[in-house]
């Protein structure tokens, strides 16, 4: 059975400071990767996707980067984090069959 | 432009009712509409989902009915209990190979009150 986990479970940060967050799936071989976000009450936004290793697709511009450095793994950046990126972060990954599936999520609080 | 819009935003049941929420979008090549729902504090989970072969998919307590002409959906809830208390994302996406373009609706939040 396939697994998605993320992390970190939750970051508390201040405006300013980098961000890191990432994903990792594993029992699937070159899923279709996924980065969500939701304000708190919100819905979910696509961020980025990946088809394959190296190659990430930019859906919106909020001042973050994605990477895409092993066929497993997805990780979220940013070198300035801004108050309006507060919220939910959701990977996602997609078995190409079109259902989407979503980890637990990473609470980002920016103060 | 919205791809999916819902209604209502909130929904307020007793236990024991149907609760109905709707959904409707705009591009007609969408071919893939799964319902996610979302309890407070936990990540989206898959409940239940159709093609357009099909105008009705149910799933014990759930059902969705797609009206592919109209171009919207409902998802009905017989039977609603407390633990149904959740937010609601219709979604839809096009291609079943490949890279699909998930659109998610703004939510319909139901509460089922005892």
């Amino acid at each position: 059975a396939q697994t998605i986990h993320q992390w970190p479970v939750a970051e508390i940060k201040a405006v300013g400071s980098p961000l890191s967050l990432g994903c990792t799936i594993k029992g699937k071989s070159s899923p279709n990767l996924y980065w969500y976000w939701q304000a708190t009450g919100g819905t979910l936004q696509q961020l980025f996707y990946s088809i394959t290793v190296g190659q990430v697709e930019s859906v919106v511009q909020l001042n973050l980067s994605a990477s895409r450095p092993k066929d497993d793994q997805f990780i979220l950046s940013t070198e300035k984090l801004l108050l309006s990126h507060s919220g939910f972060y959701l990977c996602a990954w997609s078995p190409n069959t079109g259902q989407l599936y979503f980890g637990e999520g990473s609470k980002l609080t920016v103060l | 432009q919205q791809q999916v819009r819902q209604s209502p935003q909130s929904l307020t049941v007793w236990e024991g009712e149907t609760a109905i929420l709707n959904c409707s979008y705009e591009d007609s090549t969408f071919d893939y509409f799964p319902w996610y729902w979302q309890f407070p504090r936990e990540s989206p989970a898959l409940l239940i989902a159709i093609r357009p072969v099909s105008n009705k998919k149910e799933d014990g307590r759930f059902t969705i009915f797609f009206n592919k002409r109209e171009k919207k959906l409902s998802l009905h809830i017989t039977d609603s209990q407390p633990g149904d208390s959740a937010t609601y994302f219709c979604a839809a996406s096009a291609g079943n190979t490949g890279y699909q373009n998930f659109y998610f609706g703004k939510g319909t939040s139901l509460t089922v009150i005892p």
